[in-house]
């Protein structure tokens, strides 16, 4: 299977806690994409982690990736209210030459006010 | 970053009506486009690759005829839903890639919801 499998499905928790993902996948990739999708809308792209990159910043958002245990995780420090949203990670194989990804079920995200 | 652009955002629309959604890469060159659905509360299913200036790579289980693309510039793909039917209501969604795509992300439209009556 090319998707990433997203762990928990679901997360509940307060403002200001963190929140932490996990991707786990089958075969080995060129690089591992997180996506956030709100409610009715599209996605949009958080972080692109390389396979030769273990970690990687974007404001609040850290992922890391462990190419030998074939996972990866994305945390959120300091959750807010506007982070409720459901969390995608696409590892890409680079077996085309299209950038296809294939999306798992996700991790659904409510951070509670 | 990249924007991509989709319209209509929502359509109602009877059975047996052909219905063509757009998506437009505002800012740059997208030689590859994606198309997906999604279902309440799953997750986004593609349905196909679409290659400008050729014809579209369908996934395993999607009717080509049924769901036209045609992606005639470097900026435009468009998904007819042909003679639709209650069963292919549905929330769609483009993305658009640009190479070199070993190394770069999708960037995705707002999606369009279908409605079928």
């Amino acid at each position: 299977s090319q998707q990433g499998e997203e762990d928990p499905q679901a997360l509940s928790i307060q403002e200001g806690e963190n929140a932490t993902m996990n991707c786990s996948y089958k075969t080995s990739i060129n690089n591992l994409q997180w996506y956030r999708q709100n409610s009715g809308r599209g996605l949009v792209h958080l972080i692109l982690i390389r396979s030769n990159e273990r970690e990687k910043h974007s404001g609040r958002l850290r992922v890391t990736l462990d190419t030998s245990k074939k996972s990866s995780s994305l945390l959120i420090t300091a959750s807010r209210a506007a982070d409720t949203a459901s969390y995608f990670c696409a590892p890409n194989h680079g077996s085309s030459n299209t950038g296809k990804l294939i999306f798992g079920q996700g991790t659904t995200l409510q951070v509670k006010p | 970053g990249a924007v991509v652009s989709q319209h209509p955002s929502w359509v109602i629309c009877k059975s047996g009506t052909s219905v063509k959604i757009e998506c437009r890469s505002l800012d740059f060159q997208a030689t590859t486009m994606f198309w997906y659905r999604q279902f309440p509360k799953q997750s986004l299913m593609l349905m196909a690759t679409s290659n400008e200036g050729s014809k579209a790579t369908y996934e395993q289980g999607v009717e080509k005829d049924k769901f036209l693309i045609n992606h005639a510039s470097l900026t435009l793909s468009t998904l007819t839903v042909t003679s639709a039917h209650p069963e292919d209501s549905s929330f769609y969604i483009c993305s658009a890639s640009r190479p070199p795509y070993s190394n770069q992300p999708q960037h995705f439209g707002d999606g369009t919801r279908l409605s079928i009556l």
